[in-house]
């Protein structure tokens, strides 16, 4: 069965990076982009972009432009998210979810699988 | 302010049926396929609806969506304690070349 394991729960100081990972496993890593999705303490869900497994390009939404980063190893069919210089409004849940191919307004379907989600808090 | 527009509450009692709007325009809900989403307290969301109606396996019959313009809504009959959750619905955008949320509506079994 299709699985996204994440990594634990993070806590860190304002200006610090952090690396939050997403093991999948049961599908072909490489056939379907990763999304990430932020969701604040009591708010609704952000999409933050994409990854595309097959070349490694990144796609941000506006709102997560310059200090944000996706990566991958598909080596152990891993995908990563990075951000660096924490601000206190960092502090969310991230989510890695799986996306249809070359996604598009003819995109059926999306976000079929979640992670369980990384709680990352940023705190001096 | 979310691309898409739910309201932000819903309930009902057991059995009652209830329904949940996504507002948005023709360079999303217009002109692309609507998603569902489910997310009990504490767990992550569930997607339950996608290509407007479909319903993902094992998503009781109870749960029915429809598209109609730029709207969108999830139906929700013979309502139970169990559906005590948020729901958001997403799409893409054309416009910004990505996918959107609405920004969620919890729904309350009273």
């Amino acid at each position: 069965q299709v699985l996204l394991v994440q990594s634990g729960s993070e806590l860190k100081k304002p200006g610090a990076s952090m690396k939050v990972s997403c093991k999948a496993s049961g599908y072909t890593f490489t056939h379907f982009p990763m999304n990430w999705v932020r969701q604040a303490p009591g708010q609704g869900l952000e999409w933050m972009g994409w990854i595309d497994t097959s070349t490694g390009n990144p796609t941000y939404a506006q709102d997560f432009t310059g200090r944000f980063g996706f990566s991958l190893d598909t080596s152990v069919s891993t995908a990563y998210l990075l951000i660096d210089g924490l601000k206190s409004e960092d502090t969310a849940l991230y989510y890695c979810a799986r996306g249809p191919p070359h996604p598009s307004r003819s995109s059926a379907w999306t976000f079929d699988y979640w992670g369980q989600g990384t709680l990352v808090t940023v705190s001096s | 302010q979310s691309v898409l527009t739910q309201p932000p509450s819903a309930s009902g009692t057991p059995g009652q049926r209830v329904t949940i709007s996504c507002s948005g325009s023709s360079s999303n809900i217009g002109s692309s396929f609507v998603n569902w989403y489910q997310q009990l307290p504490g767990t992550a969301p569930k997607l339950l609806i996608y290509s407007h109606d479909q319903r993902t396996s094992g998503v009781p019959d109870r749960f029915s969506g429809s598209t109609s313009g730029t709207s969108a809504s999830l139906a929700i009959s013979g309502l139970q304690s169990e559906d005590e959750a948020d729901y958001y619905c997403a799409t893409w955008d054309d416009s910004l070349n990505g996918w959107v949320f609405g920004g969620g509506t919890k729904l309350t079994v009273l």
